[in-house]
């Protein structure tokens, strides 16, 4: 099974409109962290925002929130007032109990459109 | 700019040879890791190590080793390459603080290897 599920393979969204971006995961460890990362056309990873299963409030970075849902094993990315520059892949990614490893999901492809 | 750096930035090589790959980690971090990336199978995480000892391994080839020298730098050996083994091939490095700490990677720009 897998570990991170994206089920957006892309997404076309206007400029300034708010984007989710969803990821669900799979884990039965109770100790666990999960990332968003950002990797435009240039090719690097750029790490944006992180939660960890015990946190108790939403990450929070700028204008990316993660919508932590532990129940429903669901971690999405929420990027406010959308940018042209956050045109780019983006893929959610698990950290595991004592593992420091991370598993990523295939990734959304984000388009921003002017 | 991460703070990672990674040498070749292109590699072009034909099918047989062998390559290295070299990272330098972000000054004060002990982990290095190294990823591939390529278009079937996506980011794949291949193996860690944390300061100069292998601490974990994913799907990494028999072909392919690592290791982590004293000055904390990593080199990836890529030997008897073949065309499904062109992809980009990412370091990264992290702290690593335990376990109540994001213990986030910082990913250098990767190495583009192209196999003929």
């Amino acid at each position: 099974a897998q570990k991170i599920t994206q089920t957006q393979p892309g997404m076309f969204v206007q400029e300034k409109e708010a984007v989710t971006l969803d990821c669900t995961y799979d884990t039965s460890d109770p100790s666990y962290g999960l990332f968003w990362y950002k990797q435009p056309s240039s090719g690097e990873m750029i790490f944006l925002i992180y939660q960890g299963s015990y946190d108790q409030q939403n990450a929070t970075e700028g204008r990316y929130s993660l919508n932590f849902q532990k129940a429903r094993k669901s971690a999405n990315l929420v990027i406010s007032a959308s940018q042209l520059g956050d045109s780019a892949m983006y893929f959610c990614a698990m950290r595991e109990g004592q593992d420091d490893k991370i598993i990523f999901g295939k990734g959304t492809r984000l388009h921003i459109l002017p | 700019d991460s703070g990672v750096t990674q040498t070749p930035k292109h590699l072009i090589t034909a099918t047989g040879q062998r390559v290295t790959l070299r990272c330098s980690p972000r000054s004060g971090d002990l982990s290095v890791y190294w990823y591939q990336q390529s278009l079937d199978q996506g980011l794949q995480f291949l193996i860690q190590y944390y300061n100069g000892e292998e601490r974990a391994k994913g799907n990494i080839l028999e072909r392919f080793s690592a290791q982590q020298f004293p000055d904390l730098h990593s080199e990836l050996n890529l030997s008897s390459l073949e065309l499904g083994d062109s992809a980009l091939y990412f370091c990264a490095s992290s702290v690593v603080e335990g376990l109540a700490s994001p213990n986030e990677q910082f990913f250098g720009p990767g190495t583009r290897l192209t196999v003929l």
